[in-house]
């Protein structure tokens, strides 16, 4: 079935750092969503990436969605203590629905301040 | 706008018994999903509905089921509960599943003894 592959599972970082997450799909998606959970919290959509090639940012976040529509990255500039938490890159069901999400297992991103 | 409810937040049952969580999604959503989430596997898809039909299953076995109800709310129920089920069950509602933002609710944390 459908796989989705993130990685770094863990990424420790001194708070003004950058931190990057890296994600691909086995299969081609329609689209890549990422969403960030907070320790004891449950995910928030932070955004949707449909184009080819496609870069979005906000404030320090950027987005790309890869040219072959299987890989994606979000990269955080200078880090700050409010970004800690785990941030899962999701895309759609593989299948005729494409109903629900497959998500990455998630970058824990730790900051030591 | 009210966001996603889910009931109860904290369950702890035994096993060999039965559980039913209660999902209520964003007024005007009719799509649902279910997620377990566990340290190990990550955030997996159960199952989503949409206007009371079952339109996409996960990998689960069929002790795993849900139904939604005409006003969009859905119920996830777990048979002959197994320690293994121990997780973080979440709902998320969406407008168009797979294809815009999910929203989540805080989740139901299951505990089996």
């Amino acid at each position: 079935g459908q796989q989705v592959m993130q990685i770094p599972q863990y990424q420790h970082v001194q708070e003004g750092e950058d931190f990057t997450t890296y994600c691909n799909s086995s299969t081609t998606l329609s689209n890549i969503q990422w969403y960030k959970q907070r320790p004891g919290g449950h995910p928030v959509f932070l955004i949707q990436l449909v184009k080819s090639g496609e870069v979005k940012k906000q404030k320090r976040l950027t987005f790309q969605f890869g040219e072959a529509k299987k890989n994606s990255s979000l990269h955080i500039t200078a880090t700050q203590t409010t970004d800690v938490g785990t941030y899962f890159c999701a895309g759609p069901n593989s299948g005729g629905g494409a109903d629900g999400l497959t998500f990455g297992k998630g970058t824990h991103l730790i900051i030591q301040p | 706008k009210a966001g996603v409810t889910q009931t109860p937040r904290y369950l702890i049952k035994t096993r060999g018994q039965q559980v039913t969580l209660s999902c209520s999604p964003i007024s005007g959503h009719r799509s649902v999903s279910w997620y377990q989430q566990t340290p190990g596997q990550g955030l997996q898809f159960l199952f989503e509905y949409f206007s009371e039909t079952q339109r996409n299953k996960g990998n689960f076995p069929g002790r795993f089921s849900g139904r939604q109800f005409s006003n969009s709310r859905s119920e996830m129920n777990v048979s002959t509960l197994e320690l293994g089920d121990s997780a973080l069950y979440l709902c998320a509602s969406s407008f168009m599943s797979g294809n815009t933002e999910a929203f989540f609710g805080q989740g139901t944390r299951l505990t089996v003894v």
